[in-house]
């Protein structure tokens, strides 16, 4: 079975300061990851996939796999990037698994 | 313009009534998928769709049914046996496996 946990469902931080959104997961085989945003009003959008190994919006992530794990980090949050992030799993037959969610919060 | 949409954005349903949500893509993907997404527990897989005439149960298919009799169409249809239905529902597509997929505004389903 696969699976993807985002420990926490909100999180605070001022502008100028790291943020870090975590995710890890749980799949057999050799998973695809990725991070999406809604921002308010908008549809659900793609952020970054671990494929592309890019930052976005000065977004980076990092895929772990001694530790499951991939976190969504970025150095000096901004208030445009308070959203609702999901972190997202894509294995067998192209099903893409969704974590909860973690509502970013980024105070001025 | 090209993308997923679906209608209507606000559904009000009787209880005891089957509802139909509408979701069309021009993108010409191959895959269509239906999540259902509540507070606190994100996005979770109702049904999915690799290709015309043929569909999977996702993590939560009791109480839904689909079809996909046109590739550009993926109609979601919640049925009385759905104990909870209210709740927000995106559609979303892809072109083949570990791509990105595009997502519809989604559906506000409230029972009444």
């Amino acid at each position: 079975a696969q699976r993807v946990t985002q420990p926490e469902k909100l999180l605070s931080v001022f502008k100028g300061a790291p943020v870090e959104l975590k995710c890890n997961y749980s799949y057999s085989g050799s998973p695809e990851l990725f991070w999406y945003v809604q921002y308010s009003r908008q549809r659900l959008q793609l952020l970054l996939r671990h494929i592309s190994r890019e930052s976005i919006k000065g977004f980076t992530a990092d895929l772990n796999k001694g530790e499951t794990s991939f976190h969504l980090k970025k150095p000096f949050a901004q208030e445009e990037d308070s959203a609702m992030y999901y972190c997202a799993l894509s294995g067998s037959y192209g099903k893409l698994t969704f974590g909860q969610g973690t509502i970013l919060t980024v105070h001025p | 313009d090209g993308g997923i949409t679906q209608s209507p954005k606000y559904l009000f349903r009787k209880e005891g009534q089957n509802v139909t949500l509408s979701c069309e893509q021009n993108l010409n993907h191959d895959a269509m998928y239906w999540y259902r997404q509540d507070p606190g527990q994100g996005l979770r897989l109702i049904y999915y769709s690799q290709i015309v005439n043929d569909f999977q149960k996702g993590d939560i298919a009791e109480g839904y049914s689909v079809s996909r009799e046109k590739k550009e169409s993926f109609p979601l249809t919640v049925t009385s046996a759905q104990k909870n239905p209210t709740a927000f529902y995106l559609c979303a597509s892809n072109t083949a496996l570990n791509t990105e997929a595009f997502f519809g505004q989604g559906t506000r389903l409230t029972v009444v």
